[in-house]
């Protein structure tokens, strides 16, 4: 089945400042890679996303990167916010077989940006 | 935000004990999902769900089992609970398989001591 290998397990940023998180995938045939954004208490909730026919997608702040030959994918926020503390999940999407597919996360990035 | 409810939202009970959590959606979701999010393993699949009484197993199922009776009920029930299974379960739903978006719930925290 998919792997999906996260890094780093805890990252201090300064406010203003940028963070990137980095995931690799073992399963070649994966084609879809969320982020999840999880705050204390809460649910994950998606907040990008990026299909294996594109190599980067931006959505203010925040921007996605796709490798397929290499099979990593990072999250890069910019300007980072107190808001952005949170912990954030990467993910990739495999076929399980009967026509199903699964999201296989990583184990999570615990972001604090210190005021 | 995605109208699913999870109950209880907190339960302490004992080894050997059954339990079950509930997860109810409003969004008439085909696709639903039980998770558990552990600090060390993160999020796990344990079970999900295609359709009505259409189930299959994820990474972790051993010890659980589901039943999905009405699209928008999804139990999940642990026969005879374990301190392993003490964890954080979280009920997710899809509409769409292959568009992939998975909207989480608030999330059931189980302890079993």
């Amino acid at each position: 089945g998919e792997n999906v290998e996260q890094h780093p397990s805890t990252l201090s940023v300064q406010e203003g400042d940028s963070a990137v998180i980095k995931c690799t995938y073992s399963d070649s045939a994966s084609n879809y890679f969320p982020w999840y954004k999880q705050e204390l208490g809460k649910g994950p909730q998606l907040i990008i996303d990026i299909r294996s026919n594109v190599g980067e997608k931006k959505d203010q702040r925040i921007a996605v990167t796709l490798n397929k030959t290499a099979k990593h994918f990072s999250l890069h926020i910019t300007e980072t916010q107190p808001e952005d503390s949170a912990v954030y999940f990467c993910a990739a999407r495999s076929y399980s077989g009967a026509g199903s597919y699964q999201l296989t996360f990583g184990k999570g990035t615990k972001l604090s940006v210190i005021p | 935000d995605a109208g699913i409810t999870q109950s209880p939202r907190h339960k302490v009970t004992e080894t050997g004990t059954p339990v079950t959590l509930r997860c109810h959606q409003t969004e008439n979701h085909r696709y639903m999902y039980w998770y558990r999010q552990d600090p060390e393993h993160g999020l796990r699949l344990i079970h999900y769900s295609y359709g009505v009484k259409d189930t299959d197993k994820g990474e972790v199922s051993d010890g659980y089992s589901v039943s999905r009776s009405k699209t928008e009920d999804f139990l999940l029930t642990l026969e005879s609970a374990t301190s392993s299974q003490t964890s954080v379960y979280f009920c997710a739903i899809s509409e769409d398989v292959y568009t992939g978006e998975l909207f989480f719930g608030e999330g059931s925290r189980l302890t079993v001591l």
